[in-house]
């Protein structure tokens, strides 16, 4: 069966401090992957798509990147974090119709 | 932009009473799918209707689409303690891009 495993569950981190979330799926090939944030009441706000190692779309400008490595692994990094950038943040796979998304356990960022 | 939204934004109802959330949108779908997310969890997917179906069921859930109408319905029967969660709609764009867009929520607290 297929698994995903999404990596710290909270950080905290001081404002100018780099950031590197990690997100990994098993069970399955040449997945479709994403990373979403969710502010406080807010709904989803898709960040990166990946449709294939080393294929990265970024829906949002901002100071977040996203690499893709391996074909089952996706990362989110920042250089320097800001205050804005705090929040939930939820990785997610699914096949190439888009439909059924798998999702993360999430991580909950604290910028201070 | 927000293309899904839910309303109401939240709902208190008491166990074994039936809750229905409401989802608008704005444009021609291919299909609309139906989340749960746990309090500081991921979201879980629980149904998909595409855009040539009005009516589906999963167990206590029953799903309904109206394309004239741009909405669609979740009714959850017979409610429990452990259906309180977020609900989300997300809705994929004919003719656009398969990923889908997530609303806002709605937050569904089922009193014991």
């Amino acid at each position: 069966s297929q698994t995903i495993h999404q990596w710290p569950a909270t950080l905290v981190q001081p404002v100018g401090s780099p950031l590197s979330l990690e997100c990994t799926v098993e069970g399955t090939s040449n997945p479709n992957l994403y990373w979403y944030r969710q502010a406080a009441g807010r709904g989803l706000q898709l960040l990166f798509y990946s449709v294939g190692i080393g294929q990265i779309s970024s829906e949002v400008p901002q100071n977040l990147s996203a690499s893709r490595p391996q074909d089952r692994q996706f990362i989110l990094s920042s250089k320097k974090l800001l205050l804005s950038d705090s929040g939930f943040y939820l990785c997610a796979w699914s096949t190439g119709t888009g439909v059924g998304y798998t999702f993360g356990s999430g991580t909950r960022l604290t910028v201070v | 932009s927000q293309q899904g939204e839910e309303d109401p934004q939240a709902l208190s109802i008491q166990e074994g009473e039936n809750a229905t959330m409401n989802c608008s949108y704005k444009t021609s779908i291919n299909n609309l799918q139906w989340y749960r997310q746990n309090s500081g969890r991921g979201l879980v997917h629980l149904i998909l209707i595409r855009s040539n179906e009005r009516e589906k069921h999963s167990g206590r859930l029953r799903v309904t689409l109206d394309t004239s109408k741009k909405s669609s319905s979740l009714l959850i029967t017979a409610s429990r303690a452990a259906d309180t969660a977020s609900y989300f709609c997300a809705t994929s764009r004919a003719g656009g891009s398969y990923i889908p867009t997530f609303g806002r929520g709605t937050s569904l607290i089922v009193h014991p």
